[in-house]
């Protein structure tokens, strides 16, 4: 099946430094990929949907000047979590829509990036 | 409230049957999806569903929904401690401004004993 694939898997950094997340489709072109945060024993929260060569569309209550969306190519979006503080800790994990099959339903999932500001 | 419900914490032993019960709201969903989520791991697409169909099967994984009572049900046959993780279930409208949008439940924990 399709693969997407992130990195780092885990990551800590000092608070007030700014964190980049990638997101990678290595098998196929993304159409649409979208960002989630999971927080622990919780469900995932949609934070965005990234379109490429497009602005990312926040999800209400998410800031986009804090969770910068880049969807610079059809195999690549990157978050960067900028200024981050400890409340941000949490497990970030995209997901994107195959641009071949886009109406097959079917999203795959990154296996996360945790991300720890201490 | 939430838009999808399930049930937090399910136990079953090893060889049994499990089944995993979730609640939608939205009768204009799409597609439901089961997708596990192993510790410190990303999800992983189980099955999913289109919501013209009452039941789908694939080998130890057996789905059944029920559109009127808005219901979705995951069945694993011989529930083995590898199916131990978290399930979540999931729906999505074919709306153009709602695809790709899951509405994602707050997972069932499964622990399988011996």
């Amino acid at each position: 099946g399709a693969v997407v694939s992130q990195h780092p898997s885990w990551v800590i950094c000092k608070s007030g430094t700014s964190v980049k997340i990638e997101c990678r489709s290595l098998d196929f072109q993304a159409t649409t990929m979208f960002w989630y945060r999971q927080f622990p024993k919780q469900s995932l929260m949609l934070m965005a949907t990234s379109n490429e060569g497009s602005k990312a569309t926040y999800e209400q209550g998410v800031e986009k000047d804090k969770f910068l969306i880049n969807h610079a190519s059809l195999t690549l979006s990157t978050l960067t979590v900028t200024s981050a503080h400890p409340e941000d800790s949490s497990f970030y994990i995209c997901s994107a829509i195959d641009r071949a099959n886009p109406n097959t339903g079917e999203l795959f999932f990154g296996e996360g990036s945790r991300l720890t500001v201490l | 409230g939430e838009d999808v419900e399930q049930s937090l914490f399910l136990s079953v032993r090893e060889g049994d049957s499990s089944v995993i019960n979730c609640t939608y709201t939205d009768s204009s969903s799409t597609y439901l999806y089961w997708y596990k989520q192993e510790p410190g791991a990303g999800l992983q697409l189980l099955t999913y569903i289109f919501s013209n169909m009452d039941m789908k099967q694939d080998q130890r994984l057996t789905v059944l929904l029920n559109k009127k009572d808005k219901h979705l049900s995951l069945r694993i046959a011989d529930t083995q401690t590898g199916d131990s993780a978290i399930y979540f279930c999931a729906e999505m409208k074919e709306a153009t401004d709602s695809w790709g949008k899951f509405q994602f439940g707050a997972g069932t924990q499964v622990v399988v004993t011996p």
